[in-house]
């Protein structure tokens, strides 16, 4: 079946610097979703990827889709204490094992 | 508009006992599933339904049954709970995307957090 992989596992950061996770799957996804998950908290969804090669902004995230459909990547510029959190991507239900940043100030 | 409703929020069970955790959405979403959460582990697909009356297994459906007899609620039963199914449980549910690989954002419950002695 569909497998979707996440690296890094766990990633430090001192506030200020950059954030990269990467995401990748055994099959072409239709779509890839991001989702965020505070500390004690359940995941909430965060953006939609659709479309081959696909770059989204939000604020200080950017989302991409790779042009075959296969991998994506979230990306955090100048983090925040704010940003501190679990990130997941999902490909139709299935989930990667995400990243879970911890962010020093 | 209460979203995914999840109880119980905590429950301690001894090994062998059965319970279910309840699931409701008041979306009118088609697709449900269930997942597990544990340490390093992600997020693991238990069972899933993309209908009422349709359901189908995931990652990891071993101990678990579900049913889905109306749209809102999905229930996830556990036959006879072991050690090994401590962990934390989301429900989620979303709409069918585009086409049948694709569904649309999930919202999730809140969480149950199961211990089994």
């Amino acid at each position: 079946g569909q497998q979707v992989m996440q690296i890094p596992q766990y990633q430090h950061v001192q506030e200020g610097e950059d954030f990269t996770t990467y995401c990748n799957s055994s099959t072409t996804l239709s779509n890839i979703q991001w989702y965020k998950q505070r500390p004690g908290g359940h995941p909430v969804f965060l953006i939609q990827l659709v479309k081959s090669g696909e770059v989204k902004k939000q604020k200080r995230l950017t989302f991409q889709f790779g042009e075959a459909k296969k991998n994506s990547s979230l990306h955090i510029t100048a983090t925040q204490t704010t940003d501190v959190g679990t990130y997941f991507c999902a490909g139709r239900l299935t989930f990667g094992q995400g990243t879970i940043l911890t962010v020093h100030p | 508009n209460a979203g995914v409703t999840q109880t119980p929020k905590f429950q301690v069970l001894k090994t062998g006992q059965s319970m279910t955790l309840q699931c409701a959405q008041d979306m009118n979403h088609e697709y449900m599933s269930w997942y597990r959460q544990d340490p390093g582990m992600g997020l693991r697909l238990i069972h899933y339904s993309v209908g009422a009356g349709i359901t189908d297994q995931g990652e990891v459906p071993n101990g678990y049954n579900v049913s889905r007899s109306t749209t809102e609620d999905f229930p996830l039963r556990l036959l006879s709970a072991a050690p090994s199914q401590t962990s934390v449980y989301f429900c989620a549910s979303s709409n069918k995307g585009t086409d049948r690989f694709m569904n649309t954002e999930a919202f999730f419950g809140q969480g149950t957090r199961l211990t089994v002695v």
